[in-house]
């Protein structure tokens, strides 16, 4: 089984900053890499695929890169609605999985 | 409107059983992989099983293989997940969602709160 563990696990920044997380996999899963985004009580959000895909209507503020074991999500300047739990997830190898996420909060 | 909607989760006891359901509208359902992700309250995401568009293929964690069964009927739009000999450790929202992309989901549904009571 593939595991990826993200970090850091918080993140503490201002509306404005700009926020960069990363996730790393105990094994290659080339560029096969998603990053979601989950606010309390609601089911998580694609926000990249392959690495560095946006998916549709995610704004491009939201930008993803890196691939074999090493992968990053940026976002340039933080809006309001960004605070929130990221979980970057591969789909390289069965099981598919998930980080434990990081969770974005204002400062 | 495009959605996934799920039904079916409540309160169980360890040992019981427990049969999911989730309802498509607004796209081409048969289409798509389908995938049911679980979340233990004030956890991470799990993957628990995949099924193919057809139904042909089904895929499952090793946590739940053998006791939980995904399938499908393309004609009402419905996708399935027949929870057996439920475990306290599979108390969760099950999430619902299409596949794409080869592998991850791009719609969801909103959840439903399964409770193994122990």
């Amino acid at each position: 089984e593939i595991v990826l563990t993200q970090s850091p696990a918080t993140l503490s920044l201002s509306p404005g900053d700009r926020a960069t997380l990363s996730c790393r996999a105990s094994q290659s899963v080339s560029n096969y890499l998603a990053w979601y985004q989950q606010k309390p009580g609601q089911a998580p959000r694609l926000l990249i695929y392959d690495s560095s895909n946006r998916a549709t209507g995610i704004p491009a503020r939201f930008s993803g890169s890196g691939s074999g074991t090493d992968f990053t999500l940026t976002i340039g300047s933080l809006e309001p609605e960004d605070f929130a739990v990221y979980y970057c997830q591969q789909r390289s190898n069965w099981p598919i999985t998930f980080g434990q996420g990081t969770r974005l909060e204002i400062k | 409107e495009v959605q996934l909607v799920e039904s079916g989760g409540g309160l169980v006891q360890s040992g019981g059983s427990l049969r999911l359901s989730c309802a498509a509208s607004g796209f081409n359902f048969s289409s798509y992989w389908l995938s049911w992700v679980r979340q233990a309250p004030g956890k991470g995401l799990e993957w628990v099983a995949n099924i193919h568009q057809d139904g042909s293929e089904k895929y499952y964690v090793d946590s739940v293989e053998g006791r939980f069964t995904i399938s499908r009927d393309n004609a009402k739009n419905s996708l399935y997940l027949q929870m057996n000999s439920l475990r306290a450790e599979d108390t969760a929202v099950y999430y619902c969602g299409t596949v794409g992309w080869g592998g991850y989901v791009g719609l969801w549904g909103q959840g439903s709160l399964v409770t193994v009571s122990s």
